[in-house]
């Protein structure tokens, strides 16, 4: 079955250190995006890409870094300087001008 | 830059009752998509509207998009509570990037 997998699903650590959430992707989509997602609230855009080796800033890029170094992957870092790294981390993908956004089912990223 | 905002922000509703939620852009958007997020999960694309105008139907669920493209709606009829869930909108300016609305929460009590 086609879809995107996120890992892992749960993320615990502690402040100060850099972490990389996973995103794998089989459908063959050109465009790859993260999004993070505090309690109760909606979607923030951080970063995007619609080609490999390439990708833009997003509303909330800083503290933040993706690579595309092939099409089916888009692995996230969370750095230490961002400052309140807590959150719920959806990294999702498109085909060109859709119809929508299939997402992965999201790493839940704690730090201490 | 572009703002999608959505009201109300919750909604309970009693089970057979029936639901509405408004989506407004600050911009005339090109097309506008929703989705459904359960509770711990992941948003779950449900429908796209792309003509001025346009009102699509899925069952229950009723989506319209407005003259102006502005604004959107989605409306279930007697709701279920297998309807519980946020449900956002997502307006589209331009090419593959877009601009997800607060979305609306709804608690549907049986």
């Amino acid at each position: 079955d086609g879809g995107i997998t996120q890992s892992p699903k749960y993320l615990f650590r502690k402040e100060g250190q850099n972490v990389t959430l996973s995103c794998e992707q089989n459908l063959n989509h050109d465009a790859m995006y993260w999004y993070r997602q505090d309690p109760g609230q909606g979607l923030r855009l951080i970063y995007y890409s619609q080609i490999v080796n390439d990708f833009q800033k997003g509303d909330i890029a800083e503290g933040y870094s993706v690579s595309r170094e092939k099409k089916e992957s888009f692995p996230l870092t969370v750095t230490s300087a961002q400052k309140n790294p807590t959150a719920f981390y959806l990294c999702a993908s498109s085909m060109g001008q859709g119809p929508g956004y299939t997402f992965g089912s999201g790493t839940r990223l704690t730090v201490v | 830059g572009q703002q999608v905002m959505q009201i109300p922000q919750y909604q309970h509703v009693q089970e057979g009752e029936d639901f509405t939620t408004y989506c407004n852009s600050s911009t005339t958007l090109s097309n506008i998509q929703w989705y459904k997020q359960r509770p711990g999960g992941h948003p779950v694309f449900l429908i796209q509207l792309v003509k001025s105008g346009e009102v699509k139907k899925q069952k229950r669920l009723t989506f319209q998009f407005g003259e102006a493209k502005k604004n959107s709606s989605l409306h279930i009829t007697a709701t279920q509570t297998t309807d519980v869930g946020t449900y956002f909108c997502a307006g589209s300016g331009g090419y593959q990037k877009v601009t997800f609305g607060t979305g609306t929460k709804l608690q549907v009590i049986p």
